[in-house]
């Protein structure tokens, strides 16, 4: 099967510069999450989604941040305005939901990393 | 709030020898736990899981050992290959939170041949 797909892989913007990011999950993967993977630090879930709804957006930093799944398939994450300490790896996983077990693992992309000077 | 942490964040060993990847939590609540195997300019990719019910997961070369009365997991690899070498989270869940993933912050393992 064709994993998560990710774009771009890089990209450089200075600060207060808009940015945004895209994801195709794993054909037939209701769930999909985006995390911000900042250098020396593990992965930190930013929102969660179940088909094209909100499911955890606890941790997104709303004020510049935001994300959307429209039709429940592609997502985008977009971040306006950048800040410096915005520059990390940002993944998107996707996971099946079959049967009710959602403890399943999670299928990540190769990521974007981004640059923010 | 650093509820999952890797103590170590680098680990060398001789190719043949075991690794040991050490993660200890602090959420009581998690139930469920994993292992990633990340490589430079890749995403993670998943290793193995362990179920808090049990106390031990064999995968191959790979065993997770859990001690739930000291919040305590670790990954054996044995023998260990140069191809192992990348970065190792560990990662916790609780059913309670919607199963989401909290990683600790990676240790680098090298295998040197």
């Amino acid at each position: 099967e064709a994993g998560v797909a990710q774009s771009p892989r890089y990209k450089i913007i200075e600060k207060r510069q808009s940015v945004a990011f895209w994801c195709n999950p794993i054909s037939g993967h209701a769930t999909l999450y985006w995390y911000q993977q900042i250098l020396g630090q593990g992965p930190k879930l930013l929102i969660q989604f179940q088909n094209n709804g909100v499911v955890d957006d606890s941790q997104l930093p709303k004020d510049r941040f935001s994300a959307e799944r429209l039709k429940g398939v592609d997502s985008t994450l977009k971040i306006q305005p950048a800040k410096l300490e915005d520059s990390a790896v940002y993944l998107c996983a996707s996971r099946p939901v079959k049967g009710g077990k959602i403890n399943s693992p999670l299928h990540f992309g190769n990521g974007t990393r981004l640059t923010v000077t | 709030d650093q509820q999952v942490k890797q103590n170590s964040p680098s680990l060398s060993v001789q190719e043949g020898r075991i690794s040991i990847l050490n993660c200890d939590y602090t959420n009581s609540m998690f139930d469920y736990f994993l292992w990633y195997k990340k490589y430079p300019a890749e995403g993670p990719t998943f290793l193995i899981s362990i179920s808090s019910i049990k106390d031990k997961n064999e995968d191959g070369r790979f065993t997770v050992f859990l001690n739930k009365s000291a919040k305590h997991l670790s990954l054996h690899i044995v023998p260990s290959q140069p191809g192992d070498s990348a970065v190792y989270f560990c990662a916790a869940s609780a059913l309670s939170s919607g199963s989401r993933l909290t990683f600790g912050e990676g240790t680098q393992l090298t295998v040197n041949p």
